[in-house]
């Protein structure tokens, strides 16, 4: 079954530095996606990805953040000079339609010291 | 204004009992309806999609209310392995699918 993949698993990093979280959407699917979950809390929306270009952000997807697509399989989310509250789970999703299911890698955890 | 909210639980139920979360959601147009299962520190699966007429994939069933605004899940026949927390999730073609908080599910034996 296709599937969603995510790396790291687990990055630990200090404030200021850059992060570049990985993933390889499902092959077919045309919409990316990234969220993130600070522990305890509620699956967040960050960005969406269609067509090599932002479709929507969030308000927390400030001017730290990034996302790329550079080749035909990888989808990047950076953050460019991380702070403690970006300690999260970082997941990438991606659906085959605008308005169809997201399936969900298995999360990259970012802890940020 | 919260989007779409859950009772964040914990239902704590027993082995064989039927239980049944409830979700509302403030947008109206919102035209796509999930359920997601979130295991502890795991990323969310996609349990099902609720249709207009409801659908049932074996021990769930899920409704959706559009006049009320609110979607159900009711789950049958609790095994253990049904605890975990349960994401409701909804999007109109304008907007990012957004969750609620998650109902927390324990089974016991």
């Amino acid at each position: 079954e296709p599937e969603v993949t995510q790396t790291p698993s687990h990055q630990v990093t200090q404030m200021g530095q850059e992060v570049i979280l990985r993933c390889v959407p499902i092959s077919n699917h045309l919409y990316f996606y990234w969220y993130r979950q600070i522990l305890g809390q509620k699956v967040e929306f960050l960005v969406s990805f269609y067509n090599n270009e932002i479709s929507e952000k969030s308000e927390i997807f400030d001017d730290q953040f990034s996302v790329e697509r550079p080749d035909g399989s990888n989808f990047t989310l950076k953050i460019r000079s991380t702070k403690l509250e970006d300690s999260a789970m970082y997941f990438c999703a991606s659906s085959i339609d605008r308005v169809r299911e997201l399936f969900f890698g298995e999360g990259s955890r970012l802890t940020v010291l | 204004r919260k989007e779409v909210e859950q009772d964040p639980g914990p239902f704590n139920v027993p082995e064989g009992a039927t239980v049944a979360f409830n979700c509302t959601y403030s947008n109206s147009a919102s035209q796509s309806f999930f359920w997601y299962r979130q295991d502890c520190r795991k990323e969310p699966k996609l349990l099902m999609s609720v249709y207009s007429s409801g659908n049932e994939d074996g021990r769930f069933t899920a409704q959706l209310n559009r006049a009320s605004q609110y979607i159900s899940l009711l789950i049958r026949d609790s095994k253990l392995s049904d605890s975990a927390t349960y994401l409701c999730a909804a999007h109109s073609g304008n907007t990012p699918l957004v969750f609620g908080k998650g109902t927390r599910l324990s089974v016991i034996a």
